[in-house]
């Protein structure tokens, strides 16, 4: 078993439809999520970081964790073309700087 | 403010051979971390280097080495290079071991 899984995708939404993009671990003392965008040819940036349950707003971003069932999401409002990219989500434990990726999501948004 | 900055962007090397990759952190940021990437792959971390000592390693053998300078910029140092070894090489930064990393452009390792 991964411990960080992500379905490959791709992902295949409309424009300005909600892209629903999915991650779970397998490590129980994971605290600290994230969320990396990667653009075809370029690294990965950080977009989005939640560490409590429930939900976290940025902008058209919002990341969803629920530790119980040791699951995180990152829901795009009104895609825009410029958002397909790879989504990378990543997990640590508190006390290392042990960062581990899933393989990513490929999101195509079109327009 | 420069960001993560790496060198060489591209290199080939052949089997057998030895390769040194060269990082400088983001400006105020003090710990380098170091991942492979593979073609189609999530980046895989090799190890993190904080004070100039290796605080975290992954599952890499140790052919995979590397250095941290009293300025923060890191080496990482890949002997015995193998064909399975080609990938793109990331340094990312940050202040201390946080997950909010800062990654360069990366460097594309061919060996032959």
């Amino acid at each position: 078993q991964k411990e960080v899984e992500q379905n490959s995708g791709p992902l295949s939404v409309p424009e300005g439809a909600i892209a629903s993009l999915n991650c779970t671990y397998s490590d129980r003392g994971s605290q600290s999520f994230f969320w990396y965008r990667q653009y075809s040819g370029k690294s990965p940036e950080l977009i989005m970081f939640i560490y409590s349950n429930g939900d976290k707003e940025d902008g058209r971003f919002t990341a969803q964790l629920n530790k119980a069932s040791q699951y995180v999401s990152l829901l795009i409002r009104d895609s825009q073309p410029s958002d397909s990219a790879t989504y990378l989500c990543a997990v640590k434990r508190s006390n290392t700087g042990k960062l581990i990726f899933g393989q990513g999501t490929t999101l195509q948004v079109k327009p | 403010d420069a960001g993560v900055t790496q060198s060489p962007t591209h290199l080939i090397k052949t089997r057998g051979q030895q390769v040194t990759l060269r990082c400088s952190p983001k400006s105020g940021h003090d710990t380098v971390s170091w991942y492979q990437q593979a073609l189609g792959q999530g980046p895989q971390f090799i190890f993190q280097y904080y004070e100039e000592e290796e605080r975290q390693r992954g599952n890499f053998p140790d052919r995979f080495s590397g250095h941290q300078f009293p300025n923060y910029s890191s080496e990482l140092n890949v002997n015995a290079l193998l064909l399975g070894d080609s990938a793109l090489y990331l340094c990312a930064s940050s202040v201390g071991n946080t997950g909010e990393l800062f990654f360069g452009e990366g460097s594309r390792l061919t060996v032959l």
